[in-house]
C-alpha cells in the first residue's frame, strides 16, 4: 500500500513564525502535491513537483515555498505565517503517466491542521 | 476539466448498499472519472477509477453509463466507518506531466446505525 506521512497532524504557529510542513512517501513517486483545503473552498493546488529539485507553483503559491531535495521528500515552508494560512494542508503523491497517457492516481496524507494566531 | 453534479448529502442503512450518483455530461472522450472519499479531518482516500467500462475493487464498484454523462459509486455493504464525503472528479488523461485534482463539494454520505 501506498503511504504518504506528514509530520504533524495539528501544529500552533505565531503570526510572522517560519513553519516547515514535512511529507514523506515510501512509494517511489515521482510526482508530489500540496494543496490547501479551506471549507468552501474545496482543495486548492499551492505547488507540485515532478521530481527531485524541480518545482511548479500551483493556484495560490504566494507566502508559500517547498524544497524537493530527495525523491522522497516534499517540504512546504510558510516563510512568514500569517492569519490568512489557517488551513488545513494535504500533501498527496503519483507517479507520473505511462506511455498510454493514463492519469496516475493521486494518494493523500492524513493532512496537517495549521492554526496561526 | 468536465464539472461534475453530486447530491449534497445522502443516509444509507448500515449493511445495505450505497449507491452515490455524479453526473458529469460535459465529459469528454480523454477523461477518466475517479472518486475519492474523506472521512472527517482526513486526507482523501483513493477508492476507484474507470475511463468507460464498469470497475469493480475491494472496497467499491464503479458503474459508468454507456454515453459516459454519469456514474454511480457502489459500496456494496455500507459500514458505519463509511460515513465520509464522496467526491466524484473528471480528470484528463495525462500528457506526462503532474495534474491537479479538482475536488468539488461532494456528497457527504452518512451511514446510519
Amino acid at each position: 500500500d501506498v503511504k504518504v506521512t506528514q509530520s504533524s497532524r495539528y501544529l500552533v504557529k505565531r503570526t510572522g513564525e517560519k513553519v516547515f510542513l514535512e511529507c514523506v512517501q515510501d512509494m517511489d513517486h515521482e510526482n508530489m502535491f500540496w494543496y490547501r483545503q479551506d471549507p468552501g473552498l474545496g482543495l486548492r493546488l499551492i505547488y507540485f513537483s515532478y521530481d527531485v529539485k524541480m518545482k511548479e507553483k500551483g493556484d495560490i503559491p504566494e507566502g508559500y515555498s517547498v524544497s524537493r531535495e530527495k525523491k522522497e521528500r516534499f517540504s512546504l515552508i510558510l516563510e512568514s505565517a500569517s492569519t490568512n494560512q489557517t488551513s488545513m494542508y494535504l500533501c498527496a503523491s503519483s507517479r507520473p503517466s505511462s506511455g498510454s497517457g493514463h492519469q496516475e492516481t493521486q494518494y493523500f496524507g492524513p493532512g496537517t491542521r495549521l492554526l496561526v494566531l | 476539466d468536465a464539472k461534475t453534479t453530486q447530491p449534497t448529502s445522502m443516509d444509507c442503512a448500515e449493511g445495505r448498499a450505497a449507491n452515490l450518483p455524479c453526473n458529469h455530461s460535459t465529459i469528454s472522450g480523454n477523461e477518466y472519472v475517479y472518486w475519492y472519499r474523506q472521512i472527517h479531518s482526513q486526507g482523501p482516500q483513493y477508492i476507484i477509477h474507470g475511463l468507460k467500462n464498469n470497475e469493480t475493487n475491494e472496497m467499491a464498484s464503479l458503474i459508468i453509463t454507456e454515453d459516459r454523462k454519469s456514474s454511480t459509486l457502489i459500496l456494496p455493504h455500507a459500514t458505519l466507518r463509511d460515513t465520509a464525503v464522496y467526491y466524484c472528479i473528471v480528470t484528463p488523461i495525462s500528457s506526462g506531466s503532474a495534474r491537479q485534482l479538482t475536488f468539488g463539494s461532494g456528497t457527504q454520505l452518512t451511514v446510519l446505525p
